[in-house]
């Protein structure tokens, strides 16, 4: 089945404590990306990566980091995590240059105390 | 990335009845994606408008780009309780997509 798998699904944290939420595609598509939904707010591109070893910042990178070392693979990472990261957040992949419609992951609900 | 208003923000249906959610930008668009995303899911793509002026048709759901690309809309006819969720636009450019703040539709039956 085709997807894109996120995990956690949910996270309880404490400020400063190094966290990675894992985002995978079994679909060989070359662009993914990560966003980051608040309410009143939709959704806000983090980082966005056009193919392997290639990422660039989204619209709200401060405070995340990301790479791309293989193509399924986009992992989201908070090198310390503050409240104001709380949030729900959601990783995407689509085919290629041309094909501009997004697959979304299930969604990671993140609280930092 | 590109700034676009939707309204309105919150949409309460009967059931069976219309209803239209717009999507207004200040600057033109090459194109504009429409999303929706259920109670507790994640954003499902449902149709991209590219042509200025173009018309789509999914069912009872048609979009809309307008003539000079700085708004569309999704009208919804007969909505039904399959309808719930938010709708978000989402424009396009240079592959990163804009979303909008969404209108969460809900129905009394």
């Amino acid at each position: 089945e085709a997807q894109v798998t996120q995990n956690p699904r949910y996270l309880i944290t404490v400020t400063g404590k190094k966290l990675t939420v894992t985002c995978s595609q079994n679909m060989n598509h070359e662009y993914m990306s990560w966003y980051r939904q608040d309410p009143g707010l939709g959704l806000r591109q983090i980082y966005y990566s056009m193919n392997v070893e290639v990422t660039d910042k989204g619209d709200v990178p401060e405070g995340y980091k990301v790479s791309r070392k293989e193509k399924r693979n986009f992992p989201l990472i908070l090198e310390s995590p503050s409240p104001n990261q709380t949030s729900l957040y959601f990783c995407a992949s689509s085919l290629d240059r041309d094909e501009e419609t997004q697959y979304f992951g299930p969604g990671t609900r993140l609280l930092v105390l | 990335g590109q700034q676009v208003m939707q309204i309105p923000q919150y949409q309460h249906v009967q059931e069976g009845e219309d209803f239209t959610t717009y999507c207004n930008s200040s600057t033109t668009l090459s194109n504009i994606q429409w999303y929706k995303q259920r109670p507790g899911g994640h954003p499902v793509f449902l149709i991209q408008l590219v042509k200025s002026g173009e018309v789509k048709k999914q069912k009872r759901l048609t979009f809309q780009f307008g003539e000079a690309k700085k708004n569309s809309s999704l009208h919804i006819t007969a909505t039904q309780t399959t309808d719930v969720g938010t709708y978000f636009c989402a424009p396009s450019n240079d592959y990163k997509l804009s979303f909008g703040a969404g209108t969460t539709v809900t129905v009394r039956a």
